[in-house]
């Protein structure tokens, strides 16, 4: 069974500081990985994902995450974050192939401040 | 794209009511997954429905069940409520389930 670690519960931040989240997987198989963005009181939106191909994936906000395989991470970053960033993170998993359920984190409240 | 659409928003039983959340999936999706959100935790798997059909579930008990519809909306029905089962619960569709899904807003359970 896939499993996925979200070490950090909370992290603050000052508007325009980087900031990384991190998160590590668990899996004997190949699996695709994702980052969900839940603003509160909404439902999750998709912010990226990663398939195939190459392990730097990017999101039209700004953000990016890299898969590593060998460290079992996928840790989401930005260079530069908002105000408007502030909301909960969670990775998560899937196993390749067809109708397979996502496995989450526990989340990563971002608190921007100024 | 209509995208995910789920009723009601938000939802007040008794312990021991029966409840019946709906989820229309969004335009050419097959495949419709629920999850049950718990205050402050990540999102956890209840059962996934794949052509009408169910294929896979998590580690709820029988009392929540599914269905999927030929037009591939979806239902959850609670039986029995109970306490802990108040929570925010996600309806998710996707082509195939490759690349990821599309999440509803969510109806909001409070059981009291």
């Amino acid at each position: 069974a896939q499993s996925v670690t979200q070490l950090d519960s909370q992290v603050p931040v000052f508007e325009e500081a980087p900031v990384e989240l991190r998160c590590n997987y668990s899996s004997s198989v190949s699996v695709y990985l994702f980052w969900y963005v839940q603003y509160p009181n909404q439902g999750l939106q998709l912010l990226l994902k990663y398939l195939s191909g190459s392990t730097l994936v990017e999101s039209i906000n700004g953000f990016e995450a890299e898969f590593n395989k060998s460290q079992t991470s996928f840790h989401l970053r930005k260079p530069s974050v908002h105000i408007s960033d502030t909301a909960e993170y969670f990775c998560a998993v899937s196993l390749t192939g067809t109708a397979s359920k996502l496995t989450f984190g526990t989340g990563t409240r971002l608190q921007v401040t100024l | 794209e209509t995208g995910v659409t789920q009723s009601p928003t938000h939802l007040i039983k008794t312990r021991g009511q029966q409840v019946t959340l709906r989820c229309s999936s969004q335009s050419g999706h097959n495949t419709v997954s629920w999850y049950q959100q718990a205050l402050g935790q990540g999102p956890q798997f209840i059962f996934q429905y794949y052509r009408e059909e169910e294929n896979g579930r998590g580690n709820f008990p029988p009392r929540f069940s599914g269905l999927q519809f030929p037009n591939y909306s979806s239902e959850l029905n609670v039986n029995a409520l109970e306490l802990d089962d108040s929570a925010l619960y996600l309806c998710a569709s996707s082509y195939t389930g490759v690349g990821g899904y599309t999440f509803g807003s969510g109806t909001r359970l409070t059981v009291v």
